[in-house]
C-alpha cells in the first residue's frame, strides 16, 4: 500500500531476485500504460509500454501485466541488479489524454 | 543525439524574483510538457502544450507562466506568486498530440532552490 507524507513506497529485494512492482489506475478508459525508471536526479526513462487490448508484454528482463478487470497494472523484473535500483513509475492517460503518473516505488537492490 | 535539454541543472533564487527555466528538443515532437517533483511524491503537470502557439494549464499552473513560440522550445517561468517554488522541474515531449498514445521523452531537470 502507499505510504503518508514523503515516503516512496519501497521494495527492497536481494541481487538476483525477481521484483514486482505494482500500480493502480482509477480511469476504466484507459487505453495505453507506460512505466518509466527514474534514477536520482535524471528524468524518468521509458522502460515498457502495453496498450489496453494485451494482458501481457515482455521485454528484456522486464514484463508487464496489465488486469483491466481490477484496474491494476504490474512490472516484473527479473534478476534484478544493483542498477535496476531506482523510482519506477506507471502513467497511463488521464484528462484529456494528458499522462497522469501513479506516485512511484522505490526499489532498493542489496548486493 | 536527439533528446531534450533542460538548463541550468541547479538555480538558485532569492524569494520574489521571477526566473526561467530553459526547456529544448531536437526530436520533432508536437507535444511538450512541464512536471513539478516534490520529495517522495510522483510528478504534477503544470503546464503543456500540444502544437506551437498553444498551451493548457495542468493540475498546478498557478504561479507559473509558459510560452511555445517554436517547436522546439517550451521555457518555464516561475513567478513571485508561487507559494512553495523549491522543487526538481522536468520537462518532456511526445511524438502525438494525445500525449497518453506514446511515450514521453523527459530531459534531465531543473533544480530550483529559492531562499
Amino acid at each position: 500500500g502507499e505510504s503518508v507524507g514523503l515516503h516512496l513506497p519501497t521494495l527492497s529485494v536481494q541481487e538476483g531476485d525477481n521484483s514486482i512492482i505494482n500500480c493502480a489506475y482509477s480511469n476504466s478508459a484507459s487505453d495505453y500504460f507506460i512505466w518509466y525508471k527514474q534514477e536520482s536526479g535524471k528524468g524518468p526513462q521509458f522502460i515498457i509500454d502495453i496498450r489496453s487490448n494485451m494482458d501481457k508484454r515482455q521485454g528484456q528482463r522486464v514484463t508487464v501485466l496489465l488486469n483491466k478487470t481490477v484496474k491494476h497494472l504490474s512490472l516484473q523484473i527479473a534478476a534484478t541488479q544493483p542498477g535496476d535500483s531506482a523510482v519506477y513509475f506507471c502513467a497511463y492517460p488521464g484528462g484529456s489524454y494528458i499522462p497522469t503518473f501513479g506516485r512511484g516505488t522505490s526499489l532498493i537492490v542489496h548486493p | 543525439d536527439g533528446g531534450i535539454t533542460q538548463s541550468p541543472k541547479y538555480l538558485f533564487r532569492k524569494e520574489g524574483q521571477n526566473v526561467t527555466l530553459s526547456c529544448e528538443q531536437n526530436l520533432n515532437h508536437d507535444a511538450m510538457y512541464w512536471y513539478r517533483q516534490d520529495p517522495g511524491q510522483g510528478l504534477r503537470l503544470i503546464y503543456y502544450s500540444q502544437i506551437v502557439n498553444d498551451f493548457q494549464k495542468g493540475d498546478i499552473a498557478e504561479g507559473y507562466s509558459v510560452s511555445r513560440e517554436k517547436k522546439e522550445s517550451f521555457p518555464l517561468t516561475v513567478t513571485s506568486a508561487q507559494k512553495n517554488p523549491t522543487a526538481f522541474y522536468l520537462c518532456a515531449s511526445s511524438i502525438r498530440h494525445r500525449g497518453g498514445g506514446s511515450p514521453l521523452h523527459f530531459g534531465n531537470g531543473t533544480r530550483l532552490t529559492v531562499t
